[in-house]
C-alpha cells in the first residue's frame, strides 16, 4: 500500500538551477496538490489538479510549474530556483468532493543556496 | 481574507487533561468539509477527523472530537485525556465545493506541547 510517493526527501540546489519534485499516487485519486510549508505560515497551496490534463494555480504559484498527464503523477517543476523557495514541500492526493481526506507524501526538504 | 484562522500559535496542556484547539473558517458556500491534521516532529501529515457542513452531529474519532458551531463558523478540535504523544503541530483545513475545484485550504497551525 504505497499511497503517495514523493521524491526526493532532501535536495540542495544552487540559485538558478531547475529541478522536478516527483509525486505519484496509486489510489486513483482525481485531486492532487502541492503545498509548501514555511514556519508560521502553515501549508500554502502552490498548484492543484482535479484530473488528468487539468491544473490550476493556488495561493503561491510563482516560480513553479506543474503538469498532469496521468491520474497517477503530478510533478512540480522549479524553473529557476531562488533562496525564497527554500521550504518543505508536500504533495497530497484525495478524492474530489468536500469530504475527501488528503493523503500526503513524506515531504521534500529543499534548500536553495 | 483568511479562509482558515487558527489564533493559537502554541498551547500547553498537562498530561491526561483535555485541550481545545481553535479554528474558525470563512466561506459563503453551503457545502464544505472541515478537517484536522496532526504533524508530529517527524514531519508526516496525519488525518485526524472530518466534519461535513451538513452533519448535525459533532464528529468524534476516539479521543478526538470536533466541536462544530456552524453559525459561528468554528470547528474546534478537542483532545481528551492528552498523552505525551499528542505533542505535535495541528492544522485545521477546509474544502469548499462552490467552484467545483474542492481546493484544500489550511490554517497556519497550532503547536501543542503536552507536559508530563
Amino acid at each position: 500500500n504505497a499511497g503517495v510517493t514523493q521524491t526526493p526527501k532532501f535536495q540542495v540546489l544552487k540559485t538558478g538551477q531547475s529541478m522536478t519534485l516527483q509525486c505519484a499516487q496509486d489510489m486513483n485519486h482525481e485531486y492532487m496538490s502541492w503545498y509548501r510549508q514555511d514556519p508560521g505560515m502553515g501549508l500554502r497551496l502552490i498548484h492543484y489538479s482535479v484530473g488528468a490534463g487539468i491544473t490550476d494555480q493556488g495561493e503561491v504559484p510563482n516560480g513553479y510549474n506543474v503538469s498532469r498527464s496521468t491520474t497517477e503523477d503530478f510533478p512540480l517543476r522549479l524553473l529557476s530556483a531562488a533562496p525564497s523557495q527554500t521550504s518543505v514541500y508536500f504533495c497530497a492526493s484525495s478524492l474530489t468532493g468536500t469530504g475527501g481526506e488528503a493523503f500526503f507524501g513524506q515531504g521534500t526538504r529543499l534548500t536553495v543556496v | 481574507a483568511q479562509k482558515i484562522t487558527q489564533t493559537q500559535p502554541g498551547m500547553f496542556v498537562q498530561e491526561k487533561e483535555a485541550v481545545t484547539l481553535d479554528c474558525t473558517y470563512d466561506t459563503s458556500d453551503q457545502s464544505y468539509g472541515l478537517f484536522w491534521y496532526k504533524q508530529p516532529s517527524s514531519g508526516e501529515m496525519i488525518f485526524l477527523i472530518y466534519q461535513g457542513s451538513y452533519d448535525e452531529q459533532n464528529a468524534t474519532e476516539g479521543r478526538y472530537s470536533l466541536n462544530f458551531q456552524k453559525a459561528r463558523k468554528s470547528a474546534n478540535l478537542v483532545i481528551s485525556a492528552s498523552q505525551l504523544g499528542d505533542s505535535a503541530m495541528y492544522f485545521c483545513a477546509m474544502r469548499e465545493g462552490v467552484s467545483g475545484t474542492y481546493k484544500y485550504i489550511f490554517g497556519t497551525g497550532t503547536r501543542l506541547k503536552v507536559l508530563a
